[in-house]
């Protein structure tokens, strides 16, 4: 199994700001995931952070608006920049554990 | 990856069977079924997974078409904390999911 934990667990920041969010997990692992969760929707896959790489964006997802950081195999940062109201959602980290995926509580962010 | 088709919302009496449905048409040969629900106010947690043959965990148990186009979740006694989002997805890397929209399971006492 995998603890994650996220930083901060929610946060209200004014438009055209930037909000970096931190990922530790208690163990090593090779990729690290960023999810995105609207206001009652389902979760969307942002990209997927290597050690040692650059992230894996999906589709509709830029480096410039969600920029990762991967520095070691227990941590991962996302940022969320030039933020605008749309923004406003839940980011969760993920990791794999055997053949399970483990979330982070999330970090809610509203964006005024 | 394959898409997954789930109804929005069922309600279900407490400690009675559920079977939560997904249809998932377009699965490949190699994809796997997996199951996360997601309880309010907190992240996904992992319920089962399966390729073909059905399968039991202490959580729920999963039963698995023939032709693989469709999967049941099945809880056998629902509980008030049983109330969650149930999401089905497919794949064949057990690393990223793609999750579709989900089931609301509401559980009445």
């Amino acid at each position: 199994s995998a603890v994650i934990s996220q930083k901060p667990s929610r946060d209200i920041c004014q438009r055209g700001t930037s909000l970096t969010i931190q990922c530790q997990v208690d163990s090593q692992v090779t990729m690290m995931f960023w999810y995105r969760q609207q206001p009652g929707q389902s979760l969307t896959l942002i990209a997927t952070a290597n050690q040692g790489s650059e992230a894996t964006y999906e589709s509709g997802f830029v480096i410039d608006k969600f920029p990762i950081s991967r520095p070691n195999l227990t941590f991962s940062t996302l940022t969320v920049s030039n933020m605008s109201p749309e923004d406003s959602s839940i980011y969760l980290c993920s990791v794999l554990g055997g053949t399970e995926a483990f979330f982070g509580q999330g970090t809610r962010l509203t964006v005024v | 990856d394959a898409k997954t088709t789930q109804p929005n919302s069922m309600e279900s009496n407490e400690e009675e069977p559920v079977h939560l449905p997904c249809n998932h048409s377009t699965i490949s040969g190699t994809d796997y079924i997996h199951w996360y629900r997601q309880l309010p106010s907190q992240g996904p947690e992992y319920v089962i997974h399966g390729l073909t043959s059905n399968v039991n965990n202490r959580m729920a148990s999963l039963a698995i078409a023939e032709d693989r186009k469709s999967s049941t979740l099945i809880l056998h006694r629902a509980t008030l904390r049983d109330a969650a989002v149930y999401y089905c997805t497919t794949g064949y890397n057990f690393n990223k999911f793609y999750f579709g929209s989900g089931t609301k399971l509401n559980v009445k006492p």
